[in-house]
């Protein structure tokens, strides 16, 4: 089972902030935090990951709380291009490649 | 490189026929996973190896599943007999493992398996 809640669904205004949450309150002190972003009829897409500080990438930035049970993505001008669902995983990361599991992610929806 | 790549894009088969699906993993790329993912279910893993051994088969769904890869460059998912509930699309993924939880895996365009 997937260790993360999201909500279902947000929009977003074209060319603002996305900001995308996740609870992960059972998350374990060796695991990571990753997302990942499906558009329609693709395959899932790495965005970013991180242990327990904030990161940004060329995608996005990923504020994690210092207590670690919740994070933020944040995309920060959305275009039409960034509608997709938004998968926020937990995962051990120091044992090898585990497998991602899936919750139900949440849809962002940019709207013109 | 080109990604990782499956082939067909798109089978439509009959009930009780054998159905293969390919991978091609990225290059140098040591885990293979196949996930399956359905409107009821989402996205869940069917099988993973690591370079080349079969490491959790433990969510495919019955015998009628089966996958292997005879080699870094090329893995198989077949089910035989196929069934309507098997529609879905079938996703393959690679990655390298770099240590320290900072693997990143890489999707294909999924193959759509429509059961009549």
């Amino acid at each position: 089972d997937a260790k993360t809640t999201q909500p279902p669904s947000m929009d977003c205004a074209e060319g603002r902030a996305a900001n995308l949450p996740c609870n992960h309150s059972t998350i374990s002190g060796n695991e990571y935090v990753y997302w990942y972003r499906q558009i329609h009829s693709q395959g899932p897409q790495y965005i970013i990951h991180g242990l327990k500080n904030n990161e940004t990438n060329e995608m996005a930035s990923l504020i994690i709380t210092e207590d670690r049970k919740s994070s933020t993505l944040i995309l920060p001008h959305a275009t039409l291009r960034d509608t997709a669902v938004y998968y926020c995983i937990v995962r051990v990361g120091n044992s090898g490649n585990t497998p991602l599991v899936f919750g139900k992610g949440t849809r962002l929806s940019v709207i013109a | 490189d080109a990604g990782v790549i499956q082939s067909p894009r798109h089978e439509v088969t009959e009930m009780g026929q054998e159905v293969t699906l390919r991978c091609k993993p990225i290059s140098g790329h040591d885990y293979l996973f196949w996930y399956r993912q359905t409107m009821m279910r989402g996205l869940e893993l069917l099988i993973y190896f690591n370079n080349n051994v079969p490491i959790d088969d433990s969510g495919m769904p019955e015998d009628r599943f089966s996958a292997k890869m005879p080699n870094a460059s090329f893995s198989t998912l077949k089910i035989q007999p196929s069934e309507p509930r098997d529609s879905a699309v079938y996703f393959c993924a690679s990655s390298l493992f770099s240590g320290g939880g900072t693997d990143t895996q890489y999707f294909g365009p999924g193959t759509r398996l429509t059961v009549l």
